[in-house]
């Protein structure tokens, strides 16, 4: 398995204060992708990156911004956190692109009181 | 819209017994369907991909079937262990000539529970 870390594991912070989520993998893949999971919906993706400085929007990318200065690393920032961003992060990547199954990491639980 | 359709929602079976669970999907163009296994806590884990030429594909005690002419396809597991208590997600790939990374639909997934 690609050896994808995501940090924090849990966070809890207050509307209104920005966060960044970090994903880090090993594989040297080249997409790594953002989603979030939510009850009653399935993975939706935020943003996703075909190489480094290379990202695009994906289904709900409004409130969020990426990064990705480096092969290995794809950041996912809340500048100003809501209620409603509240939910569990997953990253995921993969070598080639989307025709290959994705490797995801362990997520990330998110609580914004 | 493109939509992928699961069920049942949650599904109950007894340790040994086997069971099938369902995926209808919409996207069109089709490129391949995947089945993954998401453990409590943890994230999702690939089982099998079928492209639109594969009918059924297999990996230990799972079997996935696809049906393209009426776009469903199906997760069948034999002889359940406690093990398999998960979430299973069934996604499908849309086709198109773009080298974007998009065009993934998730299913809401099905929730199996196992009891000894």
């Amino acid at each position: 398995d690609a050896g994808i870390t995501q940090s924090p594991r849990h966070k809890v912070t207050e509307t209104g204060t920005p966060v960044t989520l970090r994903c880090h993998q090993t594989e040297n893949h080249r997409y790594m992708y953002w989603y979030r999971q939510d009850p009653g919906h399935g993975l939706r993706l935020i943003h996703y990156s075909y190489g480094v400085k290379d990202t695009d929007k994906g289904e709900v990318s409004d409130g969020y911004s990426v990064s990705r200065s480096k092969t290995e690393d794809f950041l996912l920032t809340l500048e100003s956190a809501t209620s409603s961003q509240t939910s569990v992060y997953f990253c995921a990547s993969t070598r080639d692109g989307r025709d290959q199954p994705q490797h995801f990491g362990d997520g990330t639980r998110l609580s914004i009181l | 819209k493109n939509q992928v359709e699961q069920s049942p929602q949650s599904l109950i079976i007894l340790e040994g017994k086997n069971c099938t669970l369902q995926c209808n999907y919409t996207v069109s163009p089709f490129s391949n369907l995947r089945w993954y296994k998401q453990d409590t806590g943890r994230g999702p884990v690939s089982l099998t991909i079928m492209t639109f030429s594969e009918n059924t594909k297999s990996n230990g005690r799972y079997t996935a079937t696809l049906d393209a002419d009426t776009k469903q396809s199906s997760l069948h597991i034999t002889a359940s262990q406690l093990s398999d208590s998960a979430s299973y997600i069934c996604v499908v790939s849309e086709m198109y000539s773009g080298g974007g990374a998009d065009g993934l639909t998730f299913g809401k997934g099905t929730h199996l529970i196992i009891q000894p």
